[in-house]
């Protein structure tokens, strides 16, 4: 069966310090995307990636980089934790032209 | 720019009630649609999915026709169950682009 998995399903962390979220799937897909959710707002797409050592901004970078120097595995990096980063954060990946498959979820609390 | 514009719930519906849930869309060109479902504590599944105008989606009982001259895409179950209590989400994406576009998601709750 086709996996993504997210390292983490819960994360406490203090604000300020540098926290790491990880993604890795084991399909060969060359997409892979950092998307955050939030009640009443959706999904909003972090960041994405589209080949080992490419990334693209999407919606909402800002507080975040990502790193991607393996294809099966994609980091969402946050600098420095702040409280309003408190999220469910979802990673998933694709073949070109669509068919995501998600991953379980991080839920980031920052104290 | 592209969007997707789905009903606000949360929904309660009672078991075997008729399920609807609104989507609408804003795209240039021909995107494709999809419907993807969320279980309490769990990441985004694949419900359904139409890649062009009349095409129907459909999958455990879940349907959707994908509308191009009203740029829609409702989500429809004869008889829900309470299994089927979930967040769903309408997405879309445009042919030759990577990324997804999300509705905001509805919260459906069937109650026994």
């Amino acid at each position: 069966d086709v996996k993504v998995t997210q390292s983490s399903r819960y994360l406490v962390k203090r604000t300020g310090e540098k926290v790491f979220l990880e993604c890795v799937q084991d399909m060969d897909h060359e997409n892979m995307f950092w998307y955050r959710q939030d009640p009443g707002l959706g999904l909003r797409l972090i960041y994405f990636s589209y080949d080992v050592k490419m990334k693209e901004k999407g919606d909402i970078p800002e507080g975040y980089s990502v790193s991607r120097e393996k294809k099966e595995r994609f980091s969402l990096i946050l600098e420095s934790a702040s409280t309003n980063q408190t999220s469910m954060y979802l990673c998933a990946s694709s073949p070109r032209n669509y068919g995501y498959t998600f991953g379980s979820g991080t839920r980031l609390t920052v104290v | 720019g592209d969007s997707v514009t789905q009903m606000e719930g949360p929904v309660t519906l009672s078991e075997e009630a008729f399920l609807t849930i609104n989507c609408t869309y804003t795209a240039t060109g021909y995107p494709s649609l999809f419907w993807y479902v969320q279980y309490p504590g769990e990441g985004l599944q694949l419900l359904l999915k139409a890649t062009k105008a009349d095409d129907k989606g459909s999958n455990k009982g879940f349907e959707a026709t994908y509308r191009k001259e009203t740029t829609s895409f409702h989500l429809e179950k004869g008889s829900v169950q309470v299994s089927d209590s979930a967040v769903y989400f309408c997405a879309l994406v445009k042919t030759g682009a990577n990324n997804l576009f999300f509705g905001t998601g509805t919260r459906l709750t069937v109650i026994p």
